[in-house]
This record gives C-alpha cells, sequence and structure tokens, in this order.
C-alpha cells in the first residue's frame, strides 16, 4: 500500500521559509513514472498546484509561485522536499504531497498525504 | 478567480442522479485530459476520474466522467449521503506554461 506522509514545521514568521518533506513508503521513488507533486489548500479555498519533480530531478512549477519554489528529490531516504521562500500570511494553508502517475498520459494525482497545516504569522 | 469554471455548490437527494460541470477553454480542457477529485471534510482529495472518464480501481461505476469540446462534467448517479464533500476538476493549461490547474470545487449537498 503506498502511502504519503508529509512533515515539517507547522509555524513560520513572514519572510523565513516554509520547508515540508514528503516521506514515501510502499512503492519506489526512483520509477520514472511518477511526478511527485506539491498541493496546497488555504481554509476554505480550493486546492492550488505548487509543482511537481520527477526521478531525474526535471521540475515544473507554477508560474504564480516559480520565483519563491524549490523541490529536491532523495531518492536513497525515499522522500522529496519543498522550500518556498519568503512567506507571508497568504502562504498560510494546508500542504499536501502526492503522487501523478504517467505512461504516455496523467493517470492522475492517485496517492495523497493527510496534509500538513502550515501557518504564517508574526 | 480559477482558471477552471464550476458552480459554487450543487445538491440532490438519495438516489437521484446530479452532474457537475467544469467549463476551461482551447488551452485547458480543449486540449488536455480532465481529472476529477472527491474531498470529504477535513481528509484530503481522492481521485474520481483521470483521462476524461477513467475510474481508478475501487471507485464506484456510480461515478462517471465526460468531456467535450473546452467542458467537462462528473455525474453522480444513485446520490448517497455519504457523496456530500466537495468536487473538483483539474487538467493542464497550456497557456500558462503547463501547470496543473484547478477548478473552484463544487460543495454537493445531499439532501
Amino acid at each position: 500500500q503506498v502511502q504519503l506522509q508529509e512533515s515539517g514545521p507547522g509555524l513560520l514568521k513572514p519572510s523565513q521559509t516554509l520547508s515540508l518533506t514528503c516521506t514515501v513508503s510502499g512503492d519506489s521513488i526512483y520509477s520514472g513514472r511518477y511526478y511527485w507533486t506539491w498541493i496546497r489548500q488555504a481554509a476554505g479555498k480550493g486546492l492550488e498546484w505548487i509543482g511537481h519533480i520527477q526521478n531525474s530531478g526535471a521540475t515544473n512549477y507554477n508560474p504564480s509561485l516559480k520565483s519563491r519554489v524549490s523541490m529536491s528529490l532523495e531518492t536513497s531516504k525515499s522522500h522529496f522536499s519543498l522550500n518556498l521562500m519568503s512567506v507571508t500570511a497568504a502562504d498560510t494553508a494546508v500542504y499536501y504531497c502526492a503522487r501523478e502517475e504517467r505512461t504516455g498520459y496523467s493517470h492522475g494525482l492517485d496517492y495523497w498525504g493527510q496534509g500538513a497545516l502550515v501557518t504564517v504569522s508574526s | 478567480q480559477s482558471v477552471l469554471t464550476q458552480p459554487p455548490s450543487a445538491s440532490g437527494t438519495p438516489g437521484q442522479r446530479v452532474t457537475i460541470s467544469c467549463s476551461g477553454s482551447s488551452s485547458n480542457i480543449g486540449s488536455n485530459h480532465v481529472s476529477w477529485y472527491q474531498q470529504l471534510p477535513g481528509t484530503a482529495p481522492d481521485l474520481l476520474i483521470y483521462r476524461n472518464n477513467q475510474r481508478p480501481s475501487g471507485v464506484p461505476a456510480r461515478f462517471s466522467g465526460s468531456k467535450s469540446g473546452t467542458s467537462a462534467s462528473l455525474a453522480i448517479s444513485g446520490l448517497r449521503s455519504e457523496d456530500e464533500a466537495d468536487y473538483y476538476c483539474a487538467t493542464w493549461d497550456d497557456s500558462l506554461n503547463g501547470p496543473l490547474v484547478f477548478g473552484g470545487g463544487t460543495k454537493l449537498t445531499v439532501l
């Protein structure tokens, strides 16, 4: 059974860097079939795609966040990470990691973590 | 303001069939596959439909998806109380350098 679990600080001050890790179990993070994805959801709001990273290290970020976002993959530790710089209150949200399978076409985001609440407050 | 437009709410009675629409443009729905997600209160979203009309294993056949032109729809037949949730459509947008875009979500109430 594939499981994803987010971890990281839950409270940040404005201008700090948000750092979250997603640990993957039950499947190989090395596989080129998967795009490892971050999505966030502010309270009472919809879903916002942050970006994804492939096993090759190739990334694709949401243009609205691109200047502040970076992602990395640690295959030896079966986890991938998100860094979001210079956070403000607008970055307060539940952050989800998820897996997208692609074999010629997208199979959708089929596994999700339970989500990690990150609050930005002075 | 979401790139994909969904009605904010929908409702139905048990046993009924309801549909949720998702409207986009030629650069997103018109040229890419659509997926649908169900989010129960306080939980992470679950994949319901991918590639417009494909159901992952374990998703009941009561859930079906379709796409025509720049719009997509999710249909739920034999509505049950446990279907009360938020539903989101998603697809890729070629005009914005390829981000995954979501609809604003539709809150389904089972009366």
